[in-house]
């Protein structure tokens, strides 16, 4: 298995600009997670899905933030539009259900000028 | 919000001495306690978890007490090399359900 593919590795964008995150979870996992990473903040849970359905995205930042995850093998982060403060790492992880553990995928390094 | 407070921030240790890592969860339906390492530039690795069930588990130099009572675990690194300098989280699931919330980590530094 290829493990959690997550695209772009690196994105540098424009204040102002839509930015889209993308994510293919491990095949048979049914949960999908989307972190980001701060010096500041640590890792910070934004929002996790239980087959393809949203459970809880109390910690998307604001009405800026949306994600989606329309089948059971791609998920998408967006960001419309982007602020200098939305800049860091965001990770995508998925798991084969609860008392198991993630696999991370690489991230994907945002950087909003 | 439920949180999970970890300690010490920074940690330097010599080659072959022992290293703790010690983190507090604040919901008591917290079930699953994992750990994770975090090499620079790279994602977090699963090294070792508990679940509730299960006061401590072993793999190798690495250990995780568990103590549900007060709500803390521990992982402990023994005989500890240069490559085990990283970033260690911990992590605690919450309402019971598979979504973790992660400690802020500890940058542990092993000096030969």
């Amino acid at each position: 298995d290829a493990g959690v593919i997550q695209s772009p590795r690196h994105e540098v964008t424009e204040m102002g600009q839509e930015v889209t995150l993308r994510c293919k979870p491990i095949s048979g996992h049914n949960s999908l997670f989307w972190y980001r990473q701060t010096m500041m903040r640590g890792l910070e849970l934004l929002i996790y899905f239980n087959n393809n359905v949203p459970i809880d995205d109390s910690g998307m930042p604001e009405d800026r933030f949306s994600a989606k995850m329309p089948n059971a093998s791609f998920s998408t982060l967006k960001i419309q539009p982007s602020e200098p403060r939305d800049s860091a790492v965001y990770f995508c992880a998925s798991s084969p259900g609860q008392h198991y553990g993630y696999t991370f995928g690489s991230g994907t390094r945002l950087t909003v000028v | 919000g439920e949180n999970v407070e970890q300690h010490p921030s920074t940690l330097s240790v010599q080659e072959g001495d022992s290293a703790v890592i010690k983190c507090t969860y604040s919901d008591s339906a917290s079930n699953y306690f994992p750990w994770y390492k975090q090499e620079l530039g790279k994602r977090p690795q699963l090294i070792i978890d508990i679940r509730s069930n299960v006061g401590e588990k072993k793999d190798q130099r690495i250990a995780v007490t568990l103590n549900k009572t007060a709500k803390h675990f521990s992982l402990h690194i023994t005989e500890t090399q240069p490559e085990d300098s990283a970033v260690y989280f911990c992590a605690a699931s919450f309402q019971a359900g598979t979504a973790l919330i992660f400690g802020k980590g500890t940058t542990l530094s092993v000096s030969s």
